[in-house]
C-alpha cells in the first residue's frame, strides 16, 4: 500500500494550490481518506476527511479551513484532491493523506507534500 | 470542539527505562456506540506520522509490544516500558468521538538523556 502526495508548492497569500493523493494497492473507492498537515514548529493538525461513496461521499472540514478547501476524489483514478483557495500564511506546512484515522484496518501515510504560503 | 492537552511537553527518557505521556479530553471520549475512539500517533524526525495505538489500547500492526495505551472516559496514558532510541520524537493523542473535527493533542517530545 503506497500513498503519494503531490503538488506542494511556494504560493503567495490569496492564491490557490491543488493537492493530489494517489493510492496504490488499496481499495480506494471504498476507503475514508484524510488530510492532516504540520506547520513549522507546531503539532498536527487534522484538515478534512472523505467517506466514500458506499458511505454517503460527504467531506468534512475542520473550521479554519472551511469554506477555503474543498476535498474532492476520483474513484476510477484512485485519487483524493485538496483544492485550497484563498491562502494564508498560516496555511503553510506539510500536508499528509492518510487513511481515517478510526478505520481499524490499517494505518497508511504519504510521504507529505510542502505547502509555503509567502509574499 | 474537544480539546486534547497533553503532559509533559517534553519528555527526556533514560535508555531502556520506561515513559509515560498523559491525555486528557475536555469532555468523554465515549461514543453512543459504545466505543471510546482515542488514538495515539508517532512522528519521529523526517518521518510521516504513524498510529501506534487506536480506540485506547489497540496497537496497530508492526507496533512494538513495548508501547501500551490505557485510560477511559477523559483521561488516558500512553506508556513504552523500555525506550529505545528509535522511539525519539513526537507523541500525539488525537480524539475521533465528537467528529468533526478530529482534533489532536499539542504534542510530547520525546528525548533521549
Amino acid at each position: 500500500v503506497r500513498l503519494v502526495e503531490s503538488g506542494g508548492a511556494l504560493v503567495k497569500p490569496g492564491e490557490s494550490l491543488r493537492l493530489s493523493c494517489e493510492v496504490f494497492g488499496f481499495p480506494f473507492a471504498t476507503a475514508w481518506l484524510s488530510w492532516v498537515r504540520l506547520a513549522p514548529g507546531k503539532g498536527l493538525e487534522w484538515v478534512g476527511r472523505s467517506k466514500s461513496k458506499n458511505d454517503g461521499g460527504g467531506m468534512d472540514y475542520a473550521a479554519p479551513v472551511k469554506d477555503r478547501f474543498t476535498i474532492s476524489r476520483d474513484d476510477s483514478r484512485n485519487t483524493m484532491f485538496l483544492q485550497m483557495n484563498s491562502l494564508k500564511t498560516e496555511d503553510t506546512g506539510v500536508y499528509y493523506c492518510t487513511t481515517d484515522p478510526l478505520w481499524t484496518g490499517g494505518d497508511f501515510w504519504g510521504q507529505g507534500t510542502l505547502v509555503t504560503v509567502s509574499s | 470542539d474537544v480539546v486534547m492537552t497533553q503532559s509533559p511537553p517534553s519528555l527526556p527518557v533514560t535508555l531502556g527505562q520506561p515513559a509515560s505521556i498523559s491525555c486528557r479530553s475536555s469532555q468523554s471520549l465515549v461514543s453512543s456506540d459504545g466505543n471510546t475512539y482515542l488514538n495515539w500517533f508517532q512522528q519521529r524526525p523526517g518521518r510521516s506520522p504513524r498510529r501506534l495505538i487506536y480506540k485506547v489500547s489497540n496497537r496497530d500492526s508492526g507496533v512494538p509490544d513495548r508501547f501500551s495505551g490505557s485510560g477511559s472516559g477523559t483521561d488516558f496514558t500512553l506508556k513504552i516500558s523500555s525506550v529505545e532510541a528509535e522511539d525519539v520524537g513526537f507523541y500525539y493523542c488525537m480524539q475521533g468521538t465528537h467528529w468533526p473535527p478530529y482534533t489532536f493533542g499539542p504534542g510530547t517530545k520525546v528525548s533521549i538523556k
